[in-house]
């Protein structure tokens, strides 16, 4: 079956040190893949994603992910993070042709001084 | 550019009556729009489909009866959920995607229903 694993529910990291958020997909072919953050009151926002090509990507606010087929991931990684990086992000995916998004469960992440 | 708003941002109702969300793009003109419903610390799951002037097409499971879908424009899609219950209390999410734009979905804020 078709899924998305964010295998971290919650991450805690020091401000200024690094992070890696990892996602794992199963499907039959490479979907398009991309990275979401949802803030409180905020709409999820578009982090970064990947298509083809350079499977290095990077989005904004300072964060880049790495696709690697072999492994089935698309981890998403910042070298430091900042106290307003606090939030949930959502790994997602979407088979080429077809609209619709498939997210994974989502890791919390809190940052600590 | 590209946002998306919600409105209500929240809404308390008694079991039995119903509620309307609205979502609407603001700055562009959306051809599809897509309704999630989220449970507490948990993913976003996709109800529906909705394409301007025809019928949304619902996920397997959700019961197209009790939550109804308008996209009466381009800029506007409804989510009624009719005869609420306490098991429908959640968070609403409405997503937009713009002609051209990517293969990006622009997200609304969300509506979090309760039911009494």
């Amino acid at each position: 079956a078709q899924s998305v694993t964010q295998p971290d529910i919650h991450i805690t990291v020091s401000e200024g040190a690094s992070l890696e958020l990892r996602c794992n997909y199963s499907y039959g072919a490479t979907p398009y893949l991309f990275w979401y953050v949802q803030s409180p009151g905020q709409g999820l926002q578009l982090l970064l994603k990947y298509f083809s090509g350079d499977t290095l990507v990077q989005g904004i606010k300072g964060f880049e992910a790495e696709f690697k087929r072999s492994q089935s991931s698309f981890n998403l990684r910042k070298p430091s993070v900042h106290w307003s990086d606090a939030a949930e992000y959502f790994c997602a995916v979407r088979v080429i042709g077809n609209e619709k998004l498939t997210f994974g469960t989502g890791t919390r992440l809190t940052i600590i001084p | 550019g590209a946002v998306v708003s919600q409105h209500p941002s929240w809404v308390i109702c008694k079991s039995g009556t119903s509620v309307k969300i609205e979502c609407r793009s603001l700055d562009f003109q959306a051809t599809t729009m897509f309704w999630y419903r989220q449970f507490p610390k948990q993913s976003l799951m996709l109800m529906a489909t909705s394409n301007e002037g025809s019928k949304a097409t619902y996920e397997q499971g959700v019961e197209k009866d009790k939550f109804l879908i308008n996209h009466a424009s381009l800029t506007l899609s409804t989510l009624t959920v009719t005869s609420a219950h306490p098991e429908d209390s959640s968070f609403y999410i409405c997503s937009a995607a713009r002609p051209g734009g990517g293969d990006e979905q622009f997200f609304g804020p969300g509506t979090r229903l309760t039911v009494l």
